[in-house]
């Protein structure tokens, strides 16, 4: 099992649809984080969670939410969804500051 | 102007040839990865610097703190190598500034 699983993988919803995207990780870290990534653009920090009882803003957070439910999981939603949310999300973790990152699969999402 | 920025954007070259990506920053860091994507999308983590040089087997990143720069080096590239090569800096407790990738194709 991969360290970091998204789910789903792939995704077509419709303008206006409430859509949860979900992470799992068993690697242990207490840092979780939700990025985005257009063509063009670098990736681009959606909210993070240094842990459960943390939760903060990125640069990009308006129209989404996060959720985290255990030290292992975090969820990003989408309340209503609109074309130009049309991306690839990435979840990552890190142990602490210092340390690298572990990425997820990425969940290639296609708002219509 | 972007606060990472990498060149070049887009890198063609044949089996064997030595591969070199740049990545200057603008701002303070505490550390710098180069990050791996692959075609299907996964990222995977290179390396982490701070200072100095690191190797992992055909992989080489350096890193000169004063002169505000960093490079990926891949020797006897290999078509396997194909992929987006992307640094990022630590620029804050949590925060990692992405730059816009290199897309490098390795020709067999």
């Amino acid at each position: 099992d991969a360290d970091v699983t998204q789910t789903p993988r792939n995704r077509i919803t419709k303008t206006g649809k409430r859509i949860m995207l979900e992470c799992s990780q068993t690697k242990g870290h207490d840092r979780m984080y939700w990025y985005r990534q257009d063509p063009g653009l670098g990736l681009r920090l959606i909210y993070y969670s240094f842990d459960v009882k943390d939760i903060n803003k990125g640069e990009i957070s308006d129209g989404y939410s996060v959720s985290r439910q255990a030290q292992a999981k975090f969820s990003l939603s989408l309340e209503s969804a609109i074309p130009n949310q049309t991306a690839l999300y990435f979840c990552a973790t890190s142990e602490g500051q210092g340390d690298g990152y572990t990425f997820g699969s990425g969940t290639r999402l296609t708002v219509v | 102007k972007n606060e990472v920025e990498q060149s070049p954007q887009n890198l063609t070259a044949q089996e064997g040839e030595f591969i070199t990506i740049n990545c200057s920053y603008s701002v303070g860091i505490s550390a710098l990865h180069w990050l791996q994507q692959h075609p299907g999308g996964g990222i995977v983590s290179l390396f982490m610097l701070s200072s100095g040089k690191k190797k992992h087997g055909r992989l080489i990143a350096t890193i000169n703190i004063q002169e505000k720069h960093s490079s990926l080096h891949i020797t006897a590239s290999h078509p396997r190598d194909s992929a987006v090569y992307i640094c990022a800096v630590r620029a804050g407790a949590q925060k990692l500034v992405f730059g816009q990738g290199t897309r490098l194709t390795i020709n067999p």
